[in-house]
């Protein structure tokens, strides 16, 4: 079964900084997909940014920009420019190509921003 | 799009009564996923549905939860009796296809007393 697993419960960063959020995950599959989503304090999920894993080139959404390094098994979300309204969880997700499967999580990372 | 739907927001019960929550997925996404959220597990499925059909129940606790979707716009999670231990947040989401990332509704706050 896949894994995924994010190492920092916890992070913080400075405004204006920039910060990586680690994960990494465990599968035997050639062809699937990676996420990042958000969860606020309004607890609303929210997706970040998604990686095919048959693209090498890393994706990015404006501030927010993944390390794919795909035989390392690992897909870090870099954050530049930190804002307030970043503090969130944030939750590194896989999901595989094959079937009916559904995402798997990891347990997340509180993110705070320091003003 | 109003995005993924669920009602209510907001749940307080006594242990042992009946739980209902409900879900509107996005229109035209043909899975929908429930999932229990607490600070000491976690997010977990709990079961998930392609085309009204159940996949995988594998998630769900134990024989007090229930879920049914009986048409392409609506689910239930079904809790009965309910545990003061069944607290926690519950989401539904949706996805279009296998491949995409799945949408989230607000959630619902469960809290059994």
């Amino acid at each position: 079964a896949q894994t995924v697993t994010q190492s920092q419960p916890e992070m913080s960063v400075q405004e204006a900084e920039t910060v990586t959020l680690s994960c990494t995950y465990d599968t035997s599959e050639s062809d699937y997909y990676l996420f990042w989503y958000k969860q606020p304090p309004s607890r609303q999920m929210i997706l970040v940014i998604r990686q095919e894993a048959y693209k090498q080139q890393n994706a990015t959404e404006n501030r927010f920009s993944v390390n794919f390094q795909k035989a390392a098994k690992s897909f870090s979300l870099k954050i530049s420019d930190s804002q307030l309204g970043d503090a969130a969880m944030y939750f590194c997700a896989y999901r595989s190509n094959s079937g009916n499967t559904p995402l798997v999580f990891g347990k997340g990372t509180r993110l705070s921003v320091i003003a | 799009d109003a995005g993924v739907i669920q009602s209510p927001r907001h749940e307080v019960t006594e242990m042992g009564q009946e739980v209902t929550l409900r879900c509107k997925p996005i229109s035209g996404h043909d899975y929908l996923f429930w999932y229990r959220q607490t600070m000491m597990r976690g997010l977990e499925l709990l079961i998930y549905f392609n085309n009204n059909v159940p996949i995988d129940d594998s998630g769900m606790p134990e024989d007090r939860f229930s879920a049914k979707m009986p048409n392409a716009s609506f689910s239930t999670l079904k809790i009965q009796p309910s545990e003061p231990r069944d607290s926690a947040v519950y989401f539904c989401a949706s996805s279009p296809g296998p491949i995409y990332e799945q949408f989230f509704g607000p959630g619902t706050r469960l809290t059994v007393l």
